[in-house]
Parts: structure tokens; sequence; C-alpha cells
């Protein structure tokens, strides 16, 4: 079964502060997405990363796909109480193509 | 608007009374699931839909039913929950699986007494 695990499980820091999310696994994936959940709503894509060691930035967030596709981060600069939510990694892989959701980590930015 | 609306928004029940959830989309999609999450354990998906009449069990099926009579349509039936069916249920939708993009609803919060 394959498994991915988001560190830190929880977040909470001051308004301006940088922070990283890492998303891992001991399976390859073929894309990994990351989604963002605030309360009462359900998860929204932020993105999409595909090949191993890509990086892309979404405004204030850079997201890297790790060089062996096993792993992810998302690092957010200057964050923002905006950037509050539940941030959730998703891998596709395997024979089926299915979606594997990671455990999740919760950010709380504070004014 | 696109969007992928669920009924109830919240559910409070006793064990064993049939309950069913509603989920419709209004983009035309194919592949429509079904997940449940819970704290620390992230999104589990429950059921799948690949196209009308096709459905297939994801990774926690025990103890829920699905239906996919019309593409827009995918309710989810719990024909004798139990306290452990507790959670917050979201239906999704995409073009297909894999890599496209999930639209996710706004979640169900169930709770069984």
């Amino acid at each position: 079964t394959q498994l991915l695990e988001q560190s830190p499980q929880f977040l909470s820091i001051q308004e301006g502060e940088n922070l990283t999310v890492y998303c891992n696994s001991s399976s390859v994936f073929s894309s990994l997405q990351w989604y963002r959940q605030e309360p009462g709503e359900g998860p929204v894509l932020l993105v999409t990363v595909v090949t191993g060691g890509e990086v892309k930035k979404l405004k204030r967030l850079t997201f890297q796909f790790g060089d062996a596709r096993k792993d992810s981060s998302l690092h957010i600069t200057a964050a923002q109480p905006g950037d509050t939510g539940l941030y959730l990694c998703a891998g596709v892989g395997g024979a089926t193509n299915k979606l594997i959701f990671g455990t999740g980590t919760l950010l709380a930015v504070q004014p | 608007e696109a969007q992928v609306t669920q009924n109830p928004r919240y559910l409070i029940t006793v064990t064993g009374k049939k309950l069913t959830v509603t989920c419709s989309q209004n983009m035309n999609h194919e592949y429509m699931s079904w997940y449940r999450q819970d704290p620390g354990l992230g999104l589990r998906q429950i059921y799948y839909s690949m196209n009308v009449e096709v459905t297939d069990k994801g990774d926690v099926p025990e103890g829920y039913k699905v239906s996919r009579k019309e593409k827009r349509n995918f309710p989810l039936i719990l024909e004798s929950p139990s306290p452990n069916q507790t959670s917050l249920y979201f239906c999704a939708s995409s073009f297909g699986r894999g890599l496209d993009e999930q639209y996710f609803g706004p979640g169900t919060r169930l709770t069984v007494t």
C-alpha cells in the first residue's frame, strides 16, 4: 500500500514567518498534487507537479517534487492569516493510476 | 457556476437507521468518488465511479454502497450506520482518474450515535 506522510502535522506561526511542509513516501509517484482546505469547505487544488526535481511557484508558495519522485515540499514565504488551512499532498501512482492523499498539515497563521 | 453539491451538510442519526447523502456535479465529469476524512488519516477513498453504471471499491468500502444511474449524481448510502462511520464525508468529481484536478463538494459531517 502506498502511503504519504506529511510533516509537521500541526504548525502555528506568526504572520510574516516562513515555513516548509513536507510530504514523504517510500513509493514512487508519477505526479503529485497539493490541495488547501479551509474550514467548512472541500479541498481546492493548488498545483500539480509531474517531473522529478520540478519546482513551481504560486505567488508566495513554492512547490518542489523530489528528484526520485518519492517526496515533495511546500514552502510559504512571509505567511499571512489567509494561508491558514489544512494542506494536503496527493500522489498519483500504481498500476491503477490512483490518487492517494497524505495525512495533512494543519497550518494556523496568527496576525 | 461549476460546482459539486452535497446534501445534507450536517446529519446526526442513530445506529442502524439507513441514510443517503446525495452528490451532484454540473461539470459533465465522468469520474466521481466519495472520501471520508478523519483526523490524522487524511482523505480515504470509499468508492469511485468511472462512468454511469460503473462503480468500484476504494480503500474503505465496508458499510457503504453507491450507485451511478446518471452522470451528474453519485449518492452514498449507509444501509445500517454504525458509530465508527462518524466522519466528514466529501464527494469529488473530475474528468478522469489520476492527474486530473479533483473538484470537491463542501462536505457532509455525519454523527452516528
